[in-house]
């Protein structure tokens, strides 16, 4: 089975610094990658995926990730995080072979991100 | 569209009750997913649906849990009888036929037993 890593727990960042969030896959197959955002106290959202083609994704309100298929890799990037930016963010693999549980997706234990102003 | 709806936003009950958490899909939807989260074990799927039949329950924890789709608007994931680590928020999502893996969530249910 399919397994998601994302090794930071808690980063905390000043308005304007970089952000680069680390997530990394266990599946030696085609995958389809995600990655969501939990603001406090809302439900999931899309914040961008990759199916295929390029692996430079880029999603909303800026951020951007990067497929390394060698590195089995799927990190998150924003140049500049604004406060507005803290939440919970969440790698997810969809992992595509037959059978049932093909749909499923396996999330990452996320990342909380705090921006302070 | 209003999105996936899920009622109750809040439950709180004591260990022994029982516990309905509900779900309305997005119209047209095709799948429906259930997920449990928790800070030990982070998002887990528990189980899901393919117009309205379960596909894959493998991710229910015990008997106690159980999860039903009369319809296409309507889930239902019960819990008979509550226990205190089933403390969690659930989630509800659901997607399209011609891309399930692109999931929409709905906005939780925190659940709480005393």
């Amino acid at each position: 089975a399919q397994s998601v890593s994302q090794h930071n727990h808690h980063v905390i960042l000043s308005e304007a610094a970089s952000l680069e969030l680390g997530c990394n896959y266990s599946y030696g197959g085609t995958v389809n990658l995600f990655w969501y955002v939990q603001y406090p106290g809302q439900h999931l959202q899309l914040l961008l995926k990759y199916f295929s083609g390029d692996p430079l994704v880029k999603g909303i309100k800026g951020f951007e990730a990067e497929f390394i298929k060698s590195k089995f890799s799927f990190n998150l990037r924003k140049p500049s995080v604004q406060w507005s930016d803290t939440a919970e963010y969440f790698c997810a693999v969809n992992a595509q072979y037959s059978g049932a549980g093909s749909y499923q997706l396996t999330f990452g234990k996320g990342t909380k991100l705090s921006v302070i102003p | 569209d209003a999105g996936v709806i899920q009622s109750p936003r809040h439950e709180v009950t004591e260990m022994g009750q029982e516990v309905t958490l509900r779900c309305k899909p997005i119209s047209g939807h095709d799948y429906l997913f259930w997920y449990r989260q928790t800070m030990m074990r982070g998002l887990e799927l528990l189980i899901y649906f393919n117009n309205n039949v379960p596909i894959d329950d493998s991710g229910m924890p015990e008997d106690r849990f159980s999860a039903k789709m009369p319809n296409a608007s309507f889930s239902t994931l019960k819990i008979q009888p509550s226990e205190p680590r089933d403390s969690a928020v659930y989630f509800c999502a659901s997607s399209l036929l011609e891309r399930v893996e692109t999931q929409y969530f709905g906005p939780g249910t925190r659940l709480l037993v005393l």
